[in-house]
């Protein structure tokens, strides 16, 4: 059961237009949001973050917006670069109690491919 | 600051054969975590190491896999006997505990791409 869901395997974009990625979560244990964005052969690399006390977070071109009663995120890139042409992961983290104690894992969405066209 | 390595890039090995896969977090970093990707499906959880201990372990698939951290510094995943569906790329993030709750960023290794056949 996927907790973490990205539908979106694809999108493409126009260079200097917005990119609007989406995700959408099930554990309602969830606090912590991440994007990471990866390019091939390399390994995830951190984008942005929002705690679930806010509703926006801003760095630069990139903003992620929470809503946690729809229990949905999204990562809004403006304007849309073609180095921003990458898979985009989507991950959650919780104060998750198991037998060993508390874990702060990530669980991922599947990833987004975003293709930013010259 | 170095970021966190892992070594090697790629493996290729045969159905059977042992392959041990190691992991150096950024330095200072007391959290240290295995994931997995499969070929087009998401990054799975695999294991978490506090200093040299086993926080968490429930991500990984079966006793074949043994994950070490000797001293708490770099870590070492051993997959014995290897199958063919152990194929994927393995990563290994780092995080501090020194950051307060709410940030909880892992940094990520460029990950090991093992083929079993």
């Amino acid at each position: 059961d996927q907790q973490v869901k990205q539908n979106s395997p694809s999108l493409s974009v126009q260079e200097g237009r917005i990119s609007i990625l989406n995700c959408d979560y099930t554990n309602s244990m969830f606090d912590y949001f991440l994007w990471y964005k990866k390019y091939p052969a390399e390994g995830p690399t951190f984008l942005i973050s929002i705690s679930s006390i806010k509703d926006k977070n801003e760095d630069g071109r990139f903003t992620v917006f929470l809503n946690k009663s729809a229990k949905h995120l999204s990562l809004h890139i403006v304007p849309s670069q073609p180095g921003d042409s990458a898979v985009y992961f989507c991950a959650a983290s919780g104060y998750l109690y198991n037998s060993g104690g508390s874990n702060y894992k990530l669980t991922f969405g599947k990833g987004t491919l975003l293709t930013v066209n010259p | 600051e170095a970021g966190v390595t892992q070594f090697p890039s790629h493996s290729v090995i045969e159905k059977g054969q042992t392959v041990t896969l190691r992991c150096d977090p950024i330095s200072g970093h007391d959290n240290l975590y295995w994931y997995r990707r499969v070929m087009g499906k998401e990054i799975k959880f695999l294991l978490h190491f506090v200093k040299e201990s086993k926080q968490d372990e429930s991500g990984m698939p079966n006793n074949r896999f043994l994950a070490e951290r000797t001293g708490g510094t770099y870590s070492t995943l051993k997959v014995q006997p290897a199958e063919l569906e152990d194929s994927g790329v393995y990563f290994c993030a780092s995080r501090p505990t020194r950051e307060p709750r709410g940030t909880d960023t892992q940094y990520f290794g460029p990950g090991t791409r093992l083929t079993v056949l």
